[in-house]
């Protein structure tokens, strides 16, 4: 089955305590993008990835950082999460811009 | 700069009223428009999109959605709905510009029998 899986669905951690969320696509997508999505402010990208070792900020990148390093795989992290970065966070992929992108279920962090 | 408004944050219809969902947006270069649906706890699904050609884009569930250059809008519509299209809509917009995709504010359908 075609699809973008995000691991875990649910993590509740502490401020300070580095995290990694994984993403991984079945697709063979060229692109790759997380956003965070926070009531009243719909979703904000995060970072994004048009290919392979080629990421690129999008409007709310400060306190991530991401990877490409295989084209299935993009993981976000956290080195040091802080509690506005609680929030529900979906990766997404898509093969060109026609296609429009395919999301995952999401993650839901919260940082306590 | 690329920018989406969704006029309404929440929508309540009666199950078999028609229903419109107001989506503006903003570009100085050529975009292309999307409408996406997340039900409670899951994910967003792609209900339809605008690339070019033909103005009115028919998408999933009986949802259709006509593109307006002069308007700058792209509203979604359904002639009648049911319980089950309760959910959060959001449109999106796609420049060329390394998947960069910006959404809208997102609009809550509640469908009330």
């Amino acid at each position: 089955e075609a699809q973008v899986t995000q691991n875990p669905r649910y993590l509740i951690t502490v401020t300070g305590k580095k995290l990694t969320v994984t993403c991984s696509q079945n697709m063979n997508h060229e692109y790759m993008s997380w956003y965070r999505q926070d009531p009243g402010l719909g979703l904000r990208q995060i970072y994004y990835s048009m290919n392979v070792e080629v990421t690129d900020k999008g409007d709310v990148p400060e306190g991530y950082k991401v990877s490409r390093k295989e084209k299935r795989n993009f993981p976000l992290i956290l080195e040091s999460p802080s509690p506005n970065q609680t929030s529900l966070y979906f990766c997404a992929s898509s093969f060109d811009s026609n296609y429009g992108y395919t999301f995952g279920s999401g993650t839901r962090l919260t940082v306590v | 700069a690329q920018s989406v408004t969704q006029l309404d944050s929440q929508v309540p219809v009666f199950e078999e009223a028609p229903v419109e969902l107001r989506c503006n947006y903003s570009s100085s270069v050529s975009v292309y428009l999307f409408w996406y649906v997340q039900y409670p706890n899951q994910g967003l699904q792609l209900l339809l999109k605008y690339l070019s050609g033909s103005t009115l884009v028919k998408g999933i569930n009986g949802f259709e959605a006509e593109f307006n250059k002069s308007q700058t809008s792209f509203h979604l519509r359904k002639p009648s709905v049911h319980i089950s299209d309760t959910a959060e809509y959001f449109c999106a917009l796609f420049y060329n510009q390394g998947g960069k995709l910006i959404f809208g504010q997102g609009t809550e359908l509640s469908v009330k029998p």
